[in-house]
């Protein structure tokens, strides 16, 4: 009974190539996220959906695409991957009022070569 | 220069010793403060949540924020070997919603 899961949890690819993370959480929660952690342990938002609604769109590069086909899911598609993407995705939900605890999700660690 | 700033450590202590983690932040616009812990290849997990300054404690840790000085602590007591993780503080204002900023994580290692 996984609150929020992500797949893969391990991405290794190439220079280039395009590649899918996957998230769902079965908390009810209408508020998910993406954030990236670094190799220094660094946690920076990058985006974040309220009931399949783009509400956070941070300062990334034109070649991440969020999408929330519903709002138990939030997927993130990474075109022409670089090596600097290479970092820890990790995906959260929470409620949508107020100042609410992120769940969060046990992360994909994407490895580009 | 960040927003929010934290010590990286590691910090190791032997079991049973008082822990003090701390992050200086510059927006004095946070309100809330939020420390979370995260254990080797695992996401993080909301330990403890305070709203302003003041403290509030939960067993044997002990979350402090001091707004004058922009700064914020956690407190361990008694510290056990389950209590190695890496320690991330985070913090909004009212208005932004969940957007949290983190800190970069201080690791903590307890010894036996």
């Amino acid at each position: 009974d996984t609150a929020v899961s992500q797949t893969p949890k391990y991405l290794v690819t190439q220079m280039g190539n395009d590649k899918s993370i996957k998230c769902e959480q079965n908390l009810g929660h209408d508020t998910m996220y993406w954030y990236k952690q670094d190799s220094k342990k660094f946690l920076k938002i990058m985006f974040s959906y309220n009931n399949k609604e783009l509400i956070i769109n941070e300062t990334v590069p034109n070649r991440f695409s969020p999408k929330s086909p519903d709002k138990a899911h939030l997927n993130l598609h990474i075109n022409s991957l670089e090596l600097g993407d290479s970092a820890v995705y990790f995906c959260a939900s929470s409620q949508p009022q107020g100042i609410n605890e992120q769940y969060f999700g046990p992360g994909t660690r994407l490895t580009v070569t | 220069q960040k927003e929010v700033e934290q010590d990286p450590g590691p910090l190791s202590v032997p079991e049973g010793a008082i822990v003090s983690l701390n992050c200086t932040y510059s927006n004095s616009a946070f309100q809330y403060f939020m420390w979370y812990r995260q254990y080797s290849r695992k996401g993080p997990e909301l330990l403890m949540y305070t709203y302003s300054s003041g403290n509030k404690e939960d067993g044997r840790f002990t979350a402090q924020v001091d707004k004058s000085s922009k700064y914020i602590s956690l407190f361990i007591r008694d510290s056990q070997p389950s209590d190695s993780a890496t320690y991330l503080c985070a913090m909004t204002f009212t208005g932004g919603g969940n957007k949290l900023t983190f800190g970069t994580g201080t690791q903590l290692k307890v010894e036996l």
